[in-house]
């Protein structure tokens, strides 16, 4: 089956640094990968849609200075969170569709950021 | 505007029927979708409807009605390990992408 990684799993940062969380499809191209952004106990939200060779389209409200996306590949995308802070603590997760594929999406495992 | 609505919390009986329900108002609808969640874990896909009617699959089932905006996820013979968050989520298509567009979930516990 598809196969979607992210790495890091688990990530603390100090306020103002950068991170940088990478997803990678591993056993199929996307052409289209998702960014979400998940606090506790509430559901998905989409922050961007990235798509490889292009710019990333982002969603009312996520800043996209802040969050910046590089689709490099068809099998790699980045998120940076730039000068991260305690309210950007969250559990962070991507998805991709194959290319030329179905309809489903296949999640990583997510990358828990905590930002102290 | 976008709005998916399901119920915050429920509760069964361990080897029970429970139904969850899911109501949507999106535009550009093109499919529904139902996933489990374990706390810090991703999303796992349990069922797709894109025409209406009744997808079953083993002790799942999710029914759609396109016209109503309404979708269900039923879970036959619960166990424990059904304890988890349900998420109805529409897909969309806006600005020439198929968006996932999630509901705040259900958290469901079963008890013995």
């Amino acid at each position: 089956g598809a196969v979607v990684s992210q790495h890091p799993s688990r990530v603390i940062c100090k306020s103002g640094t950068s991170v940088k969380i990478e997803c990678r499809s591993l056993d199929f191209q996307a052409t289209t990968m998702f960014w979400y952004r998940q606090f506790p106990k509430q559901s998905l939200m989409l922050m961007a849609t990235s798509n490889e060779g292009s710019k990333a389209t982002y969603e009312q409200g996520v800043e996209k200075d802040k969050f910046l996306i590089n689709h490099a590949s068809l099998t790699l995308s980045t998120l940076t969170v730039t000068s991260a802070h305690p309210e950007d603590s969250s559990f962070y997760i991507c998805s991709a569709n194959i290319q030329g594929g179905s309809y489903e999406q296949y999640f990583g495992p997510g990358t828990r950021l905590t930002v102290t | 505007g976008q709005n998916i609505d399901q119920p915050t919390e429920m509760t069964a009986t361990e080897g029970a029927i429970v139904q969850i329900n899911c109501t949507y108002q999106t535009s550009g609808f093109n499919g529904l979708f139902w996933y489990q969640q374990h706390a810090g874990e991703a999303p796992t896909f349990l069922s797709y409807n894109v025409l209406d009617g009744l997808e079953e699959k083993g002790r799942f089932s999710s029914f759609l009605s396109r016209s109503k905006g309404y979708s269900y996820l039923l879970l036959k013979e619960l166990q424990m390990k059904d304890s988890a968050s349900y998420l109805c989520a529409v897909r969309a298509l806006s600005g020439g992408y198929n968006k996932l567009i999630f509901g705040a979930g259900t958290r469901l516990a079963v008890h013995p």
